[in-house]
């Protein structure tokens, strides 16, 4: 099955870019998802990428898919403190599918 | 709040007890998943139903669980003879038929806490 593995933490400092890498095993994952989870709220789908596409824009959000790497990224343009949160990377093999999660990347913006 | 409502927020049990969750999607949300996330960790995939269908189950939902949806509408999430290992928070997902997850949300989650 899907395996999703991503590094455990990062820090920057306000102002600055974050990217936050991820690796996934399945190639026939489809769908490929970044959510955000702030402490004492919920989940929330920030982004998500076709396996056709390289690349997407979203305002501050770029996601970057090098499919026959299986590495999928997310770069937070400007980087301010309220993007502190926990960033999970996810996949699943159709848009109504199980999604299979990571363990998670804790993101700390320093002051 | 995204609309998907689930009770209680917080439930401390003894090892043994029986636990029920209750998930409410959103109106017209034909798609209800349950998900179980434990400290640190990614939230990982329990069952799935489309309507009042269980249509997939996790090897994790061990027969200790149960999930119904009876009406095609809420959902609840039993777990007998509950084990310290039970302890996480569990979350429960809804998505429209016609649409992807895309248009997923997440509720707030329930923390079960078995002492």
């Amino acid at each position: 099955g899907e395996d999703v593995e991503q590094s455990l933490f990062l820090s920057v400092r306000e102002g600055d870019s974050s990217v936050i890498n991820c690796t996934y095993t399945d190639s026939s994952s489809t769908y490929l998802y970044w959510y955000k989870q702030e402490p004492g709220a919920g989940l929330q789908l920030l982004t998500y990428i076709f396996s056709n596409m390289d690349m997407k824009q979203d305002q501050r959000l770029t996601v970057l898919l090098n499919k026959k790497d299986k590495h999928l990224s997310l770069r937070i343009a400007d980087t301010q403190t309220g993007d502190s949160a926990i960033y999970f990377c996810a996949a699943s093999e159709t848009s109504y599918d199980k999604v299979i999660f990571g363990p998670g990347t804790s993101l700390s913006v320093i002051p | 709040d995204t609309g998907v409502s689930q009770n209680p927020r917080h439930k401390i049990t003894k090892r043994g007890q029986n636990v029920t969750f209750r998930c409410d999607p959103i109106s017209e949300h034909n798609r209800l998943y349950w998900y179980r996330q434990t400290l640190g960790q990614g939230p990982e995939f329990l069952t799935y139903f489309q309507n009042e269908a269980q249509l997939e189950k996790s090897r994790l939902l061990s027969d200790r669980f149960s999930a119904e949806r009876p009406k095609g509408s809420f959902s609840t999430l039993e777990i007998q003879r509950t084990e310290q290992g039970d302890s996480a928070m569990y979350l429960c997902a809804s998505i429209p038929l016609a649409s992807g997850i895309e248009t997923q949300y997440f509720g707030p989650g329930t923390r079960l806490l078995v002492l």
